[in-house]
């Protein structure tokens, strides 16, 4: 049972546009989220995150929103560059962020075309 | 800046050895983890350690075993390999002070075969 979900394994956007990249959860009790991109060969490096107390948090390009009523956050990417090609996860803890905690989504490879 | 390194980055076993993953980081954080990542699923958690000599189970540990005798390194070592533990591995360090971020390692692609 995955907790945690991306839908679109999949995703890809011009150049200068929006790229939006959602993330669906089905435990309530989740109070901390956080999205992580992935290169090729690389790592997962942090991104940006979100406690349950706020439903907005941006950080130069990328923002994310949180509906907890619908249990859902979304990524946003503006403006979006080739660089920010990548697979990008979301995850989730109801712990306050405890690591030992997050469950992580399946992930969605964003391609960005010049 | 090294940040976290595993070791090794391939690896090819037979079914039944024995092997083990090596992971070291220069950060001093004391909580250090390990996960695999498979097709189709997120990245799940095998074991992880708040600190030196102190290791507990995540949500994957079945023939998986690690130890934590200093702060710096986590090694995963698996027992008898088999089919179902093909996967990349990622090691990670975390920096309590920042807000739990985590630190990965470059990953290690394992196949048994």
């Amino acid at each position: 049972d995955q907790q945690v979900k991306q839908n679109s394994p999949s995703l890809s956007v011009q150049e200068g546009r929006i790229s939006i990249l959602n993330c669906d959860y089905t435990n309530s009790m989740f109070d901390y989220f956080l999205w992580y991109k992935k290169y090729p060969a690389e790592g997962p490096t942090f991104l940006i995150s979100i406690s349950s107390i706020k439903d907005k948090n941006e950080d130069g390009r990328f923002t994310v929103f949180l509906n907890k009523s619908a249990k859902h956050l979304s990524l946003h990417i503006v403006p979006s560059q080739p660089g920010d090609s990548a697979v990008y996860f979301c995850a989730a803890s109801d712990y306050g962020g405890a690591t030992n905690k997050l469950i992580f989504g399946t992930g969605t490879l964003l391609a960005v075309q010049p | 800046n090294a940040g976290v390194t595993q070791t090794p980055k391939f690896q090819v076993l037979k079914t039944g050895q024995s092997m083990t993953l090596q992971c070291a980081q220069d950060m001093n954080h004391e909580y250090m983890s390990w996960y695999r990542q498979d097709p189709g699923m997120g990245l799940r958690l095998i074991h992880y350690s708040v600190g030196a000599g102190i290791t507990d189970q995540g949500e994957v540990p079945n023939g998986y075993n690690v130890s934590r005798s200093t702060t710096e390194d986590f090694p995963l070592r698996l027992l008898s390999a088999a089919p179902s533990q093909t996967s990349v591995y990622f090691c990670a360090s975390v920096d309590r002070a920042a807000g739990n971020t985590i630190y990965f390692g470059e990953g290690s692609w394992l196949t048994v075969v």
